[in-house]
């Protein structure tokens, strides 16, 4: 079965870029989306179809997605974005998350 | 505004079945996109149960696809869960979703609040 595989936390500091990585098998060659999800919150849709943001979501979230790697950038990061994030991705008839990244901005 | 609500049981037995109700709001399922369930065991990462449209097509995770079941009722614009044969490792928080999905693309734009399955005698 097919894998995504994220780091489990990254940490960062305010106003500074945070990159959070999901690897996959030719992952590039699928589309990612990526999801935020803060404590007690359902997820929220921040990046689909690799690099598109939703309507409402703030611009300094980007996403990239080649060869085995999609990348979900954070640029100006602030202490609302502390979360944990997921990617997921469409493959063989099946969907799959990764297991999570944590952001910590300190 | 689309909207989901998750509704059911908030507690099932072993070796029962959980069944949860999906109503969506401010959009007819009848009229697009998959509707979709996840779950998250408490303090864990998240695990797509699996999706149907309308006409009844429907796609399982393969390692849960012996004991799901999804459906959809078009005229009450709901769609269900059922998983039969449960374990303690199927206690989560079970979401269910709008999915976007066709030509290699898949995402979830639209959110239930969640609700938690505790699976205990």
């Amino acid at each position: 079965s097919y894998e995504l595989t994220q780091p489990p936390s990254v940490s960062v500091s305010p106003g500074q870029t945070a990159s959070i990585t999901c690897s996959g098998d030719k992952l590039g060659d699928k589309y990612a989306c990526w999801y935020q999800q803060k404590p007690g919150q359902s997820p929220v849709l921040v990046i689909y179809q690799d690099s598109k943001r939703p309507s409402g979501i703030p611009e300094r979230f980007s996403g990239s997605n080649s060869g085995n790697t999609a990348t979900l950038t954070i640029s100006g990061t602030q202490a609302m974005d502390e979360a944990v994030y997921y990617c997921q991705a469409w493959d063989s008839s099946s969907v799959v998350f990764g297991g999570g990244t944590k952001l910590t901005v300190l | 505004q689309v909207q989901l609500q998750e509704s059911g049981p908030g507690l099932v037995k072993p070796s029962e079945t959980l069944s949860l109700t999906c109503a969506v709001s401010g959009y007819s399922i009848s009229s697009g996109y998959y509707w979709g369930w996840i779950r998250q065991p408490p303090g864990k990462g998240l695990e797509w149960i699996g999706s149907i449209y309308h006409s009844g097509s429907t796609y399982y995770n393969p390692s849960l696809k012996s004991r799901v079941t999804i459906s959809v009722d078009t005229s009450k614009n709901q769609f269900s869960l059922k998983l039969s044969s449960v374990t303690a490792a199927d206690t989560a928080v079970h979401y269910c979703a709008r999915e976007a999905h066709g030509s290699g693309s898949y995402y979830n734009d639209y959110w239930g609040q969640g609700t938690l399955v505790t699976v205990s005698s």
